[in-house]
């Protein structure tokens, strides 16, 4: 049973682009929304996370956005680079990492 | 760097066979995470333990099993592999259940079951 469902599958964008990833959970008892990056070889690695008491959160140029009415949350990427390139984890948990739950990946790629 | 070390990077075995992944957490992290990495499923939970204790279980197989040995390094242990068991698995480590540490993964271990 899929808890957290990501979308796109895929995503490429031109550099200097917003790519716009999207989660939907379904558990109300989850209390940490992060987001991992993973390169190609490597394990993934903690983006930026947040809680649900908050709609928004900015560390640089990611940003996550939050709704806890729907269920939903997004991560942002502001003036995309390729460098960015690399397949992006929505996860979800219970007290931080208790039972984490993760989507099924971005892979996104942005052009020069 | 994650401060995450699991060996080894590559492994390849027939089906029916048995065996261990192993996982060092980074230093001081007390709580071990498995979690399967296949192309089509992304990221799925296998078990948590926390200072040598089980404290969460997600879709683990029954042929599979782990554990959290004093010294907190952790064995994920695979057996009567079928093709479908071939896959990255990746071994994270927090400081404390319940915390604000986040997960740090290393860097997996591809099995390959022929």
């Amino acid at each position: 049973q899929q808890q957290v469902k990501q979308s796109p599958q895929s995503l490429i964008v031109q550099k200097g682009g917003i790519p716009i990833i999207n989660c939907a959970y379904e558990n109300t008892a989850f209390d940490y929304f992060p987001w991992y990056q993973q390169f190609p070889g490597k394990g993934p690695a903690l983006l930026i996370a947040i809680r649900p008491d908050v709609s928004e959160k900015k560390e640089g140029r990611f940003t996550i956005s939050f709704n806890k009415s729907a269920k939903q949350f997004s991560l942002h990427i502001m003036d995309s680079q390729p460098g960015d390139s690399a397949t992006y984890f929505c996860a979800a948990s219970k007290d931080n990492n208790n039972d984490m739950r993760f989507g099924a990946g971005t892979r996104l790629t942005v052009k020069p | 760097d994650s401060g995450v070390t699991q060996t080894p990077k590559h492994l390849i075995t027939a089906t029916g066979q048995r065996v261990t992944l192993r996982c060092s957490p980074r230093s001081g992290d007390l709580s071990v995470y498995w979690y399967q990495q296949s192309l089509d499923q992304g990221l799925q939970f296998l078990i948590q333990y926390y200072n040598g204790e089980e404290r969460a279980k997600g879709n683990i197989l029954e042929r599979f099993s782990a554990q959290q040995f004093p010294d907190l390094h952790s064995e994920l242990n695979l057996s009567s592999l079928e093709l479908g068991d071939s896959a990255l698995y990746f071994c994270a480590s927090s400081g404390r259940t319940g915390s604000n540490s986040p997960l740090h993964f290393g860097n997996g271990t591809r099995l390959t079951v022929t």
